[in-house]
């Protein structure tokens, strides 16, 4: 079956560090890739996404890009702000499967002043 | 656009009842539904698809009879859990697809969320 595997966390970063989140999956077609952000107290909210291979996924700065040959999708920004303080999860969907969601466990990233 | 409504979005209840949680697309037409639990520090599960006007799928190990899910508008989906214990206390999450956009690739929009509390 599918799966998603991500690094855990919590992650702790000073503001306008690099961060990067690794995140592989297994799936037995060509999935859409996803990450989705948690923000405290808040819903999952849409970050960013890809539909096929060597698509890059962008947006608020992060980046991703949908390796089939290493089956990954690790997320990046390059400096980022205490505001990106949040919870954020890998997700993967199959063609076929109604759009259902396989999230991986989730990583916490904390970042301090 | 493409937001989700969840109603309440906390709930205590006494073990042995049932509590009723509403989701809500308000802009657009949900074709399809999901519900989500997660627990604290822990990835999301689904627990099952609806799509509108048939019955709900349900995920392996989902009892049915305890998570009874109604999508009977294309607006609306409820969960009810029926005899609640404490165990069933966690965070439900909707989500919903809007078809007529999202036709080629299956983007899912969240609802915030129902913290249920069983005592």
């Amino acid at each position: 079956g599918n799966s998603v595997t991500q690094m855990e966390g919590p992650v702790t970063l000073s503001e306008e560090a690099f961060l990067t989140i690794n995140c592989t999956y297994t799936a037995t077609g060509y999935p859409s890739l996803f990450w989705y952000v948690q923000y405290p107290g808040e819903g999952l909210q849409l970050l960013l996404k890809a539909t096929k291979a060597d698509d890059k996924g962008s947006n608020k700065g992060f980046e991703a890009t949908y390796r089939k040959e290493t089956t990954s999708f690790h997320l990046e920004k390059g400096s980022v702000q205490v505001s990106d303080s949040a919870v954020y999860f890998c997700a993967l969907s199959d063609v076929g499967s109604w759009g259902k969601l396989q999230f991986g466990a989730g990583t916490q990233v904390v970042v301090t002043p | 656009g493409a937001v989700v409504s969840q109603h309440p979005s906390r709930v205590i209840c006494k073990s042995g009842t049932s509590v009723k949680i509403e989701c809500r697309s308000l802009d657009f037409q949900a074709t399809t539904m999901f519900w989500y639990r997660q627990f604290p520090k822990q990835s999301l599960m689904l627990m099952a698809t609806s799509n509108e006007g048939s019955k709900a799928t349900y995920e392996q190990g989902v009892e049915k009879d305890k998570f009874l899910i109604n999508h009977a508008s294309l607006t609306l989906s409820t969960l009810t859990v029926t005899s609640a214990h404490p165990e069933d206390s966690s965070f439900y999450i909707c989500s919903a697809r809007d078809l007529l956009r999202d036709r080629d690739y299956y983007e899912q929009y969240f609802g915030p969320g129902t913290r249920l509390t069983v005592t």
